[in-house]
């Protein structure tokens, strides 16, 4: 069994809906949890950082961890054509040590 | 700020050969991670150099090694190459001090062995 496991999708959804993207881990010690996006042919860029449990919102991003469920969850509002891209979940022990990466979903947003 | 900058951009090379990555970090940053990251599949640790040093390491042979500058660049070289490390490299960096909450990642090296 991975460490992470995320839904290699492809996720197709219209402009302006609400996307969400999960993650399940089974590592008890990860305390650091990241979301990157990933255009084709580019690094990944990240977008939220958070640390333990809760919510963080930047726009029109909102990252949510729940570690007593070991699952994370990023939410996308008003989607935009522009977000069309591969979006991995991260997560680590401490800070950027040793970040283990899911494999990522691949969304497309419809014009 | 010109960001994370890899060299080559693209490379290709037998089974056996070996072969040098370069990355030089952001402005501001003195740690670099590399990762590999095989098609379809997200990035894989292999290790993350601080002051000279290597820190941490992911589960990759010896074969992987690298080596950090005075002025926080970094190259990864790998050794015997074998088929399945044909993938693409990317370098990372922070910092362990005001901005360690930002990891920027380059373009990548993407690496083809034959």
């Amino acid at each position: 069994q991975k460490e992470v496991e995320q839904d290699p999708g492809p996720l197709s959804v219209p402009e302006g809906a609400i996307v969400s993207l999960n993650c399940t881990y089974s590592n008890s010690a990860f305390q650091y949890f990241m979301w990157y996006r990933q255009y084709s042919r580019k690094g990944p860029e990240l977008l939220m950082y958070t640390y333990s449990s809760g919510n963080k919102e930047d726009g029109r991003f909102t990252a949510q961890v729940d570690k007593s469920s070991k699952y994370i969850s990023l939410f996308i509002r008003d989607s935009q054509p522009s977000d069309s891209a591969t979006y991995l979940c991260a997560m680590s022990a401490g800070g950027y040590q040793k970040v283990t990466f899911g494999t990522g979903t691949k969304l497309q947003v419809i014009p | 700020d010109a960001g994370v900058t890899q060299s080559p951009t693209h490379l290709i090379k037998t089974r056996g050969q070996q072969v040098t990555l370069r990355c030089s970090p952001k402005s501001g940053h003195d740690t670099v991670s590399w990762y590999q990251q095989a098609l379809g599949q997200g990035p894989q640790f292999i290790f993350q150099y601080y002051e000279e040093e290597e820190r941490q390491r992911g589960n990759f042979p010896d074969r992987f090694s690298g080596h950090q500058f005075p002025n926080y660049s970094s190259e990864l070289n790998v050794n015997a190459l074998l088929l399945g490390d044909s993938a693409l490299y990317l370098c990372a960096s922070t910092s362990q001090g005001t901005l360690k909450e930002t990891q920027y990642f380059g373009p990548g090296t993407r690496l083809l062995v034959l």
